[in-house]
């Protein structure tokens, strides 16, 4: 079963606007982690933020979490149509010593010229 | 950088035949994972493998499923007696300890 949820499913919007996709999860995390896969590609790791964080920023993106809430969100300033693309949640256990990543069923982003 | 490499890119198979994909991880990555994605659905968890070792396999993988790390190198998946709902892309994922996972562009594999 997968324990993120990203709202909203799909996301069109044009060039140079900016993007938000939002995630739940259900039970503790070690760290939420946001991936991009573009159509027939695999994942591609965007960023990581720890459980005890609650802003983080990489270039154009900014993920916050609120783990009172149990929720995420990433922020895509100023598209590009190449940020045309599936975006996933990943809640990471740390089951067992290991990284065992629950992905949400994504979001799928178009950005138009 | 080479990253993470998968083959075949794609196998289409009748129903009841075995097929076996490869994994080939990043060389200094110990961790290796297998994933299945089913249309419109993020990746769900198969199985793990810290070298050698599989170390954890979801109730995902039913005893049609075998995987295997030899020298803690390159994996194999292998499915059994193929069934329609097999039909998914396996993507291959590796790391080094804890640093995010790496994936490679998956095996989509057609079930006809």
């Amino acid at each position: 079963s997968q324990q993120g949820e990203e709202d909203p499913q799909a996301l069109s919007i044009q060039e140079g606007e900016n993007a938000t996709m939002n995630c739940s999860y259900k039970t503790s995390i070690n760290n939420l982690q946001w991936y991009r896969q573009n159509s027939g590609r695999g994942l591609v790791h965007l960023i990581l933020i720890r459980s005890n964080e609650r802003e983080k920023h990489s270039g154009r993106l900014r993920v916050t979490l609120d783990t009172s809430k149990k929720s995420s969100s990433l922020l895509i300033t100023a598209s590009r149509a190449a940020d045309t693309a599936s975006y996933f949640c990943a809640t990471d256990l740390l089951s067992g010593g290991y990284n065992k990543l629950i992905f949400g069923a994504g979001t799928r982003l178009a950005v138009h010229p | 950088d080479t990253g993470v490499s998968q083959d075949p890119r794609h196998k289409i198979t009748k129903r009841g035949q075995n097929v076996t994909f490869r994994c080939d991880p990043i060389s200094e990555h110990n961790r290796l994972y297998w994933y299945r994605q089913t249309l419109g659905q993020g990746p769900e968890f198969l199985t793990y493998f810290q070298n050698e070792a599989q170390l954890e396999k979801s109730r995902l993988l039913s005893d049609r499923f075998s995987a295997e790390r030899p020298k803690g190198s390159f994996s194999t998946l292998e499915i059994q007696r193929t069934e329609q709902g097999d039909s998914a892309m396996y993507l291959c994922a590796s790391s080094f300890l804890m640093e995010p996972q790496h994936f490679g562009d998956g095996t989509r594999l057609s079930i006809l």
